[in-house]
């Protein structure tokens, strides 16, 4: 079963532009990571937030995250054409080492 | 080091045949992950070891199939009979401490039962 629900499932922005996805868990986590897959490739970790942490910076992205509301957002400023791939948001749970993934958006950026 | 390896990355068999995937983690990592990823289901776990022991196999939708991890440095998940509905890209992660670090994925290996 999926924890994590992503909105949109899908995104379509011009190369410059900010790209905002979000995504909703449902039970209390440890921590949340978000991961990008290109088409036909494995997952490649993108950055992890723990609870205790409400934002976070790596390059261009930016990842905030609400367990009061039990959301979190991912921020890739500046798009490149390099950015289009699918982005998923991961949660661990509490005493588990188990990561529940959502459903992903596809982002497309057109150079 | 190399990343994670999975061997074969393409395999086509037939309903009914034995299929086995084959999973080398990154060295010194304690966990191995086995997902599956679906149009229609997403990405789902299916079991993962510590250390080699299988720790939570909730995820392993049948009997049918079967994971094992007799050392450190390989990992095999087999589907015994095979059935169209298997068909799905299969990967392998690892990682060294999962409450604190990410996990590493491997390429995957596309399987398809006809």
């Amino acid at each position: 079963s999926q924890q994590g629900e992503e909105d949109p499932q899908a995104l379509s922005i011009q190369e410059g532009e900010n790209a905002t996805m979000n995504c909703s868990y449902k039970t209390s986590i440890n921590n949340l990571q978000w991961y990008r897959q290109n088409s036909g490739r494995g997952l490649v970790h993108l950055i992890l937030i723990r609870s205790n942490e409400r934002e976070k910076h790596s390059g261009r992205l930016r990842v905030t995250l609400d367990t009061s509301k039990k959301s979190s957002s991912l921020l890739i400023t500046a798009s490149r054409a390099a950015d289009t791939a699918s982005y998923f948001c991961a949660t661990e749970g509490h005493n588990t080492d188990k990561l529940i993934f959502g459903t992903g958006t596809r982002l497309q950026v057109f150079p | 080091d190399a990343g994670v390896i999975q061997s074969p990355r393409h395999e086509v068999t037939e309903m009914g045949q034995e299929v086995t995937l084959r999973c080398k983690p990154i060295s010194g990592h304690d966990y191995l992950f086995w997902y599956r990823q679906t149009m229609m289901r997403g990405l789902e776990l299916l079991i993962y070891f510590n250390n080699n022991v299988p720790i939570d196999d909730s995820g392993m939708p049948e009997d049918r199939f079967s994971a094992k991890m007799p050392n450190a440095s390989f990992s095999t998940l087999k589907i015994q009979p095979s059935e169209p509905r298997d068909s799905a890209v299969y990967f392998c992660a690892s990682s060294f401490n999962p409450g604190q670090y990410e996990q590493y994925f491997g390429p995957g290996t596309r399987l398809t039962v006809t």
